[in-house]
């Protein structure tokens, strides 16, 4: 089946502790991207990238950080310099059509909480 | 950047019900998506449509980007549809060209 993956599903952070939440995507899309969602309200971009070995930040990427590394991957990285980190984290991926952007298909979604 | 207002926030219906979901934005756009996320949290991807009209089922959606708004319509409702339904805008130019900016969304309740 072709489609985004995110794992976990659910996933605790202690204070003070870096956590790594997983995005695959077997779409053959370029562009991937990592937003976050707080309660009751829309999707705010962290992270994106077009191409391999390059990312972007988005407008909330303070405290995350991003790697690259293959196509199909495109994992995010929570700190510990971000304060308020409880949110739900959605992966998504897009044909990358020039100056143009393609339609964006979504993941499952990571749920963060801080204990 | 571009703003992108949608309304109304709240809409609580009755099964078989028809609906209309507006969505503003300040600025040219070269895509506009509407999503329907689901209780669980999942997006599902309903139309990509920067301009012109489109059917689906029970789902149409237009966009008048010259008059910079688009609508999606839900006719014959099932409890089904309940969920927050998003409009996302992606700027004409620039590097914001690449990204999608999200509204704050409508949560739709279909009461059996």
């Amino acid at each position: 089946d072709g489609g985004i993956t995110q794992s976990p599903k659910y996933l605790f952070r202690k204070e003070g502790q870096n956590v790594t939440l997983s995005c695959e995507q077997n779409l053959n899309h370029d562009a991937m991207y990592w937003y976050r969602q707080d309660p009751g309200q829309g999707l705010r971009l962290i992270y994106y990238s077009q191409i391999v070995n390059d990312f972007q930040k988005g407008d909330i990427a303070e405290g995350y950080s991003v790697s690259r590394e293959k196509k199909e991957s495109f994992p995010l990285t929570v700190t510990s310099a971000q304060k308020n980190p409880t949110a739900f984290y959605l992966c998504a991926s897009s044909l990358s059509s020039g100056r143009v952007m393609e339609t964006q298909y979504f993941g499952p979604g990571t749920r963060l909480l801080v204990l | 950047g571009i703003q992108v207002e949608q309304s109304p926030p709240d809409l609580i219906l009755q099964e078989g019900a028809n609906s209309t979901l507006r969505c503003n934005f300040s600025d040219s756009v070269n895509n506009l998506q509407w999503f329907h996320q689901n209780p669980w949290g999942q997006l599902i991807n309903l139309f990509y449509i920067p301009s012109g009209t489109k059917q689906n089922g029970r789902l149409s959606a237009t966009t008048v980007a010259t008059e910079r708004y688009s609508l999606l319509y839900i006719s014959s409702s099932q409890t089904t549809d309940s969920g927050v339904y998003f409009c996302a805008v992606s700027p004409l130019g620039g590097q914001g060209a690449q990204k999608l900016v999200f509204g704050q969304g409508t949560r739709l309740t279909i009461n059996p």
